[in-house]
């Protein structure tokens, strides 16, 4: 089945260390999107890829960075996670003109 | 005031009940509508999504929109136990989001009681 995946799917790093989460697809969308969600605050755009040549801040990209490898991958990496970068984080695909998204099974972060 | 405003509730409700969950928003250049649902520790997933004011039904579920109030609802007939979920309702601007992407409410925790 065409599908989503994020690895690590579990994550507890400590602060300031440099970690890198990873979102691979198989629908052949060419949008790709990441999010982190909290509890009380919901679902918030970290950044946004319409295709390999187009990254875009989105609402909170502060201290987050990202990279498009290929189509088909979009990784997201904290330079030196801290704390409050504790949260539920979530990949997600969509084709361009659709209104659909498609989330992965999501990464739990935990900064010590 | 945040653009999308949403009871996080829990709601919690006896199995047969009819749900309502409802979000209403602050930017009238929304126009377009959905409704997700999150299980515990998964992806959302599209549950319903609408166009215009109006009433959308599929199955069960019907999604209404006012654009005139600014207020979205999601109905739901003959609750199941397996409907208790996260209900997130989203919002966009342009078909496909463009720069604006979706924005989310925060979600409404449901509960059916058996």
């Amino acid at each position: 089945d065409a599908d989503v995946t994020q690895t690590p799917r579990n994550r507890i790093t400590k602060t300031g260390k440099r970690i890198m989460l990873e979102c691979s697809q198989t629908k052949g969308h060419d949008r790709m999107y990441w999010y982190r969600q909290d509890p009380g605050l919901g679902l918030r755009l970290i950044y946004y890829s319409f295709d390999v040549k187009d990254i875009n801040k989105g609402e909170i990209s502060d201290g987050y960075s990202v990279s498009r490898q290929a189509q088909a991958k979009f990784s997201l990496s904290l330079e030196s996670a801290i704390p409050n970068q504790t949260a539920l984080y979530f990949c997600a695909t969509s084709l361009a003109g659709s209104e659909t998204q498609y989330f992965g099974p999501g990464t739990r972060l935990l900064v010590l | 005031q945040k653009e999308v405003e949403q009871d996080p509730g829990p709601l919690s409700v006896p199995e047969g009940a009819i749900v309502s969950l409802n979000c209403t928003y602050s930017n009238s250049a929304f126009q377009y509508f959905m409704w997700y649902r999150q299980y515990s520790r998964k992806g959302p997933e599209l549950l319903m999504y609408t166009y215009s004011s109006g009433n959308k039904e599929d199955g069960r579920f019907t999604a209404q929109v006012d654009k005139s109030s600014k207020y979205i609802s999601l109905f739901i007939r003959d609750s199941q136990p397996s409907d208790s979920a996260t209900y997130l309702c989203a919002m966009q601007t342009r078909r496909g989001g463009g720069a604006d992407g979706l924005t989310f409410g925060k979600g409404t925790h449901l509960i059916i009681q058996p």
